[in-house]
């Protein structure tokens, strides 16, 4: 039940791109499917940006893209917006219906 | 709309019991799992423990097992965290959300709970 790795920052100006990588193992990420990545922002509820490594809810901006190689799963963000200056994390399944959670990133717009 | 209300956080000392309540509207409590998931100060969002629908599973994290207890009541549309033996590493906010197999859909704004002598 080891937390997942992820950069503790990444920055980019509006309009651009910002990939957050988000590092497991055999046992959660690279066993299944079944990686999601949450928007925090301080104080709020964080919102479920990304289900099922690359599945946007309704409401999500394509904007917000995930996917998956191996052990390691990746969030983009593209066409950076003032607004998506947040902590984002990244969650597993890890079997036996337990969850695990990144370290987490902070996503600065410049 | 979707709404989950935590509440029953507050200060303790160590080794002393707590019980958060989470109350959710807006969804079909009774058809979804639920999860306490938390995050200490400075650190990231850990989850804690889940319940199945009908309470009849419950999981934790290794390092809450046989201190913190999560049970629900679908007719009051409400989940609980029992929270005995506290420690200082315990202080955290403390989130309610709701689950499929697959992601943390709704969740709550959240109640904090300190630990401290």
């Amino acid at each position: 039940q080891s937390a997942l790795t992820q950069p503790p920052s990444a920055s980019g100006s509006p309009g651009q791109s910002v990939t957050i990588s988000c590092t497991g193992t055999s046992s959660d990420v690279g066993a299944y499917k079944y990686v999601s990545w949450y928007q925090h922002h301080p104080g709020k509820a964080p919102r479920l940006m990304i289900y099922e490594v690359s599945k946007r809810p309704s409401g999500v901006p394509d904007r917000f893209s995930g996917s998956k190689s191996g052990n390691t799963a990746s969030l983009t963000v593209s066409g950076l917006q003032a607004e998506d200056e947040a902590d984002y994390y990244c969650s597993s399944y890890a079997g036996s219906n337990t969850y695990v959670f990144g370290t987490g990133t902070t996503v600065t717009v410049l | 709309e979707v709404q989950l209300v935590e509440s029953g956080g507050g200060s303790v000392q160590p080794g002393g019991s707590l019980r958060l309540s989470c109350v959710a509207s807006g969804f079909s409590f009774s058809h979804n799992w639920m999860s306490w998931v938390r995050q200490a100060p400075g650190k990231g969002l850990e989850w804690v423990a889940n319940i199945k629908q009908d309470g009849s599973e419950k999981n934790y994290v290794d390092s809450v097992r046989g201190r913190l207890t999560i049970s629900r009541d679908n007719a009051k549309n409400s989940l609980y965290l029992q929270m005995n033996s506290l420690r200082a590493e315990d202080t955290a906010v403390y989130y309610c959300a709701s689950h499929t197999f697959t992601a943390f859909d709704y969740w709550g704004q959240g109640t904090l709970v300190t630990v401290s002598s």
